[in-house]
């Protein structure tokens, strides 16, 4: 089965604490994409990588990293430095440049800070 | 950036019902996608439409590129059509390749 899978689905951790999420997808897409959702709001990009060893932060990038070492992984660490890292993490991921662009997404992750 | 508007933000209907939800965006596109979130946080993908019209089965949707909007109709409704609908936009500049999401349309069916 082709898809994307996220890891854990629920995440708690304390404050002052650094944690990674895993994205991993089988569809032989070039492009990965992370993005944060706030309860009642819409989804906001956290950081994207079009190709493998390259990313470029979206519009919240701070208090986040990542890295893209292989095609098929994209892992976002939350650092302490994130002052508000409560919310709903998606992956999504796409064919990238020169194809149709269409983003699919994973099932998500729970992040709570205690 | 580009700008995304929903509407209707709320939308309560009885089962049976149609529905129209509406797109606005404020610049040129080259990707629209309209997603349909679920209960447990899941996106799902309903259409990829820069333009044009495209039905899939009780659902279809129109994007009017030139006068930037888009349009979702679902028809004969059930309770399984609730959840959150959004809308997103992305436009190829270089360097600034990324989806920029509405803030949703919260349908609701009764039974």
């Amino acid at each position: 089965d082709g898809g994307i899978t996220q890891s854990p689905k629920y995440l708690f951790r304390k404050e002052g604490q650094n944690v990674t999420l895993s994205c991993e997808q089988n569809l032989n897409h070039d492009a990965m994409y992370w993005y944060r959702q706030d309860p009642g709001q819409g989804l906001r990009l956290i950081y994207y990588s079009q190709i493998v060893n390259d990313f470029q932060k979206g519009d919240i990038a701070e208090g986040y990293s990542v890295s893209r070492e292989k095609k098929e992984s994209f892992p976002l660490t939350v650092t302490s430095a994130q002052k508000n890292p409560t919310a709903f993490y998606l992956c999504a991921s796409s064919i990238g440049r020169g194809g149709i662009r269409e983003q699919f997404f994973g099932p998500g992750t729970r992040l709570t800070v205690l | 950036g580009i700008q995304v508007e929903q509407s209707p933000p709320d939308l309560i209907l009885q089962e049976g019902a149609n529905s129209t939800l509406r797109c606005n965006f404020s610049d040129s596109v080259n990707n629209l996608q309209w997603f349909h979130q679920n209960p447990w946080g899941q996106l799902i993908n309903l259409f990829y439409i820069p333009s044009g019209t495209k039905q899939n089965g009780r659902l279809s949707a129109t994007t009017v590129a030139t006068e930037r909007y888009s349009l979702l109709y679902i028809s004969s409704s059930q309770t399984t059509d609730s959840g959150v609908y959004f809308c997103a936009v992305e436009r190829w500049d270089f360097g600034n390749e990324k989806l920029t999401f509405g803030t949703g349309t919260r349908l609701t069916i009764i039974p």
